[in-house]
């Protein structure tokens, strides 16, 4: 069964960074692009980042470029984001979602449940 | 960037009865190499994550019923639920990934009537 476990959310100052992560299961991990979607408080889908298979970073938001970095591990069937200088309209919920191939150009088609980052001065 | 709209911003149809509507992208999102639409549609209900029932425009993702159906070309996109049911009460986004940002749609709440 495909899991998908995101943690490192919680209250964070403007400004300060954050790590999230992501822990995923039950499918071969480095086979598989991956997205960060986010959501504001009874908002829409935002689409973060996404990254290939290997590590290659398919592109940024054009609000979080330049402050957010991708990342991934395939040892450690992990992915991550870091938040740099994160602002009050960053504010939401964080879901990590497995790509559909390995390029990342393919919806998600597994999600988690999300961590929710509040950013507040 | 490619911009989704979405239409209508919500609707309320009867138990039974068809439900459509509309997605645009500002740009073609079809892929000359491959002929494929790189436009996917989300279902998402209160409290869950997004779950993805169309990819690729009219693919219908495993264990989606089959009164859904996707169709368009290029800019132009559909999702119809031939016939409502209660479960399928949520908010629909549609979603382009034929360029970073792979932008979503601002979705379509569907209710029953």
């Amino acid at each position: 069964e495909v899991q998908l476990v995101e943690s490192g959310g919680g209250l964070v100052q403007t400004g300060r960074s954050l790590r999230l992560s992501c822990a995923a299961s039950g499918f071969t991990f480095a086979d598989y692009g991956m997205h960060w979607v986010r959501q504001r408080p009874g908002k829409g889908l935002e689409w973060v980042s996404g990254i290939t298979w290997n590590g290659g970073p398919i592109g940024y938001a054009d609000s979080v470029k330049g402050r957010f970095i991708i990342s991934r591990d395939n040892a450690k069937n992990s992915l991550y984001l870091q938040m740099n200088s994160p602002r009050d309209e960053d504010t939401a919920l964080y879901y990590c979602a497995k790509a559909h191939d390995s390029s990342g150009f393919g919806p998600g088609d597994y999600w988690g449940q999300g961590t929710l980052v509040t950013v507040s001065s | 960037d490619i911009v989704m709209t979405q239409s209508p911003d919500s609707l309320a149809v009867s138990l039974g009865e068809r439900a459509t509507f509309s997605c645009k992208s500002s740009q073609s999102v079809l892929h000359s190499s491959n002929n494929n639409n790189y436009l996917a549609w989300y279902q998402q209900k209160p409290g869950q994550p997004p779950k993805v029932v169309i990819y690729w425009a009219s693919t219908r993702e495993s264990g989606v019923p089959d009164r859904f159906s996707g169709s368009g070309s290029g800019t132009d996109f559909t999702l119809t639920i031939s016939s409502l049911q209660a479960e399928d009460v949520a908010v629909y986004y549609c979603q382009q990934y034929y360029s970073a940002p792979f932008t979503f749609g601002p979705g379509t709440k569907v209710d029953i009537k």
